[in-house]
């Protein structure tokens, strides 16, 4: 149980262009879930908290017009890099807390690997 | 704030030795701790929590036990494998997880 996935798993853009990340509880419920950047060999650094249904809450120094988060359901968040620079590749993670639990325990999706030439 | 601190990397080890992976931290209130793993190109997965103070958390040979008066969470195995080389990332949590820097393991054959 408690399964994150990810999609898509690597993608490559133009600089310019915008790239649409999906983040998925597959057998549980998610009031909460979270999106984390990684550079390598570095640990995560959170960006923002999604709650379902309403607005992202983001990390300071995170532009938010720049990584557009939406939970629309208590199953799906998205993050979207909008006019994606070089600077902007990065591992993106996301993770979901099992609403029913009442635990902080988050489970990580497998990653994003974004590379923007 | 909430602080995690951990033993800095890269830890290279002979297969069949002991791990010590130290971890201590800084909160308010009584945060749940974790380990976590991360194999190379993959997201992080669970290896092991606890919840309170004196819990142990075990996970494949893996074991950490909750220390509230030393603030610590150190990880240890008494025998690491080749397959054991990943990163290491302690944590902990209330309504964020608090990460550590994590540490690189390397097992030798």
């Amino acid at each position: 149980g408690a399964v994150v996935s990810q999609h898509p798993s690597r993608v490559i853009c133009k600089s310019g262009t915008s790239v649409k990340i999906e983040c998925r509880s597959l057998d549980f419920q998610a009031t909460t879930m979270f999106w984390y950047r990684q550079f390598p060999k570095q640990s995560l650094m959170l960006m923002a908290t999604s709650n379902e249904g309403s607005k992202a809450t983001y990390e300071q120094g995170v532009e938010k017009d720049k990584f557009l988060i939406n939970h629309a359901s208590l199953t799906l968040s998205t993050l979207t890099v909008t006019s994606a620079h070089p600077e902007d590749s990065s591992f993106y993670i996301c993770s979901a807390r099992d609403f029913a639990s009442g635990s902080y325990e988050q489970y990580f999706g497998p990653g994003t690997r974004l590379t923007v030439t | 704030g909430n602080s995690v601190t951990q033993m800095e990397g890269p830890v290279t080890l002979s297969e069949e030795a002991f791990l010590t992976i130290n971890c201590t931290y800084t909160a308010t209130g009584y945060p749940s701790l974790f380990w976590y793993v991360q194999y190379p190109g993959e997201g992080l997965q669970l290896l092991l929590k606890a919840t309170k103070a004196d819990d142990k958390g075990s996970n494949k040979g893996f074991e950490a036990t909750y220390r509230k008066e030393t603030t610590s969470f150190h990880l240890e195995k008494g025998s690491v494998q080749v397959s054991d080389s990943a990163v290491y990332f302690c944590a902990l949590a209330d309504e964020k997880l608090t990460f550590g820097t994590g540490t690189r393991l390397t097992i030798i054959p």
